[in-house]
C-alpha cells in the first residue's frame, strides 16, 4: 500500500461550484499535512499547513484532517477558472522528517 | 509507478564542506528533473531545471557555482552544495517528469550545516 494515495483526476467542475480534493494515507506517524497548488511549468505553492485534526480555513480554502480515518481534504468554495491547477497533498512524519507527496489531482474549473 | 528517491534523506556537515544529494527515478526515465528548496512552512522554491545531457537552467538568484547540478542519465540527477554554510541548511526536494507537466516528487533531503 502506498503511503499517500491521491486520485490524479482530471476533475472538471463548473465555475462557482465547491471543489473537494482528498488524500488518504497509511502511516500513522504523519503529523503535518500540507496542500500545494501547482500551475503548469511552475513550482508548487504552499496553500495550507496544518498539524491537527479538524478544519482550518483560509479565505475560500478549507483544509480538513481526520487522523482517525487517515483522510485529509481540501475544499475550495466559489471556484474560479484561476483555480485550475494541480493540487498536491503532502505529509511529514514525526519520526524521520521525510516529506511524502501525493501524485497530485488535476483540477479544471469550467467558465 | 513513478517513484522518485533521494539519497541521503538527512545529512549533517561542517561549514565549508561540500555535500552531494542524489535524485533517482526508479521506474521511469526522467527527461527533466527539478530541484527545489523548502524552508519550514513555506512554498517550494524552484532552484533549477535540468534536462538529461544538458546544462541546468537556474532560477534568478540561485548561484550556479554554489549549487552544482548534474543530470548525467535519464534516471539520475545530483545536486552538490559546495562550501556549505549554515544558511544553506534546508530541505532540498527533487522532482522528475518525462515530457508531461506532471512532476513526481522525491521525499526530500534534509541538510544541516554546522
Amino acid at each position: 500500500q502506498k503511503e499517500v494515495e491521491q486520485d490524479p483526476g482530471p476533475l472538471s467542475v463548473p465555475e462557482g461550484a465547491i471543489v473537494s480534493l482528498n488524500c488518504t494515507y497509511s502511516n500513522s506517524a504523519f503529523q503535518y499535512f500540507m496542500w500545494y497548488r501547482q500551475y503548469s511549468r511552475k513550482g508548487p505553492e504552499l496553500l495550507m499547513y496544518t498539524y491537527s485534526s479538524g478544519n482550518k480555513e483560509d479565505g475560500r480554502f478549507t483544509a480538513q484532517v481526520d487522523k482517525s480515518s487517515k483522510y485529509i481534504s481540501l475544499f475550495i468554495r466559489d471556484s474560479q477558472p484561476s483555480d485550475s491547477a494541480t493540487y498536491l497533498c503532502a505529509m511529514i512524519s514525526n519520526r524521520d522528517d521525510k516529506i511524502i507527496f501525493g501524485k497530485g489531482t488535476r483540477l479544471h474549473i469550467l467558465p | 509507478g513513478a517513484v522518485v528517491s533521494q539519497h541521503p534523506s538527512w545529512v549533517i556537515c561542517k561549514s565549508g564542506t561540500s555535500v552531494k544529494i542524489e535524485c533517482r527515478s526508479l521506474d521511469f526515465q526522467a527527461t527533466t528533473m527539478f530541484w527545489y528548496r523548502q524552508f519550514p512552512k513555506q512554498s517550494l522554491m524552484l532552484m533549477a531545471t535540468s534536462n538529461e545531457g544538458s546544462k541546468a537552467t537556474y532560477e534568478q538568484g540561485v548561484e550556479k557555482d554554489k549549487f552544482l547540478i548534474n543530470h548525467a542519465s535519464l534516471t539520475l540527477s545530483t545536486l552538490t552544495v559546495t562550501s556549505a554554510h549554515p544558511e544553506d541548511s534546508s530541505f532540498y526536494i527533487c522532482s522528475a517528469s518525462w515530457g508531461t507537466d506532471t512532476q513526481y516528487f522525491g521525499p526530500g533531503t534534509r541538510l544541516t550545516v554546522l
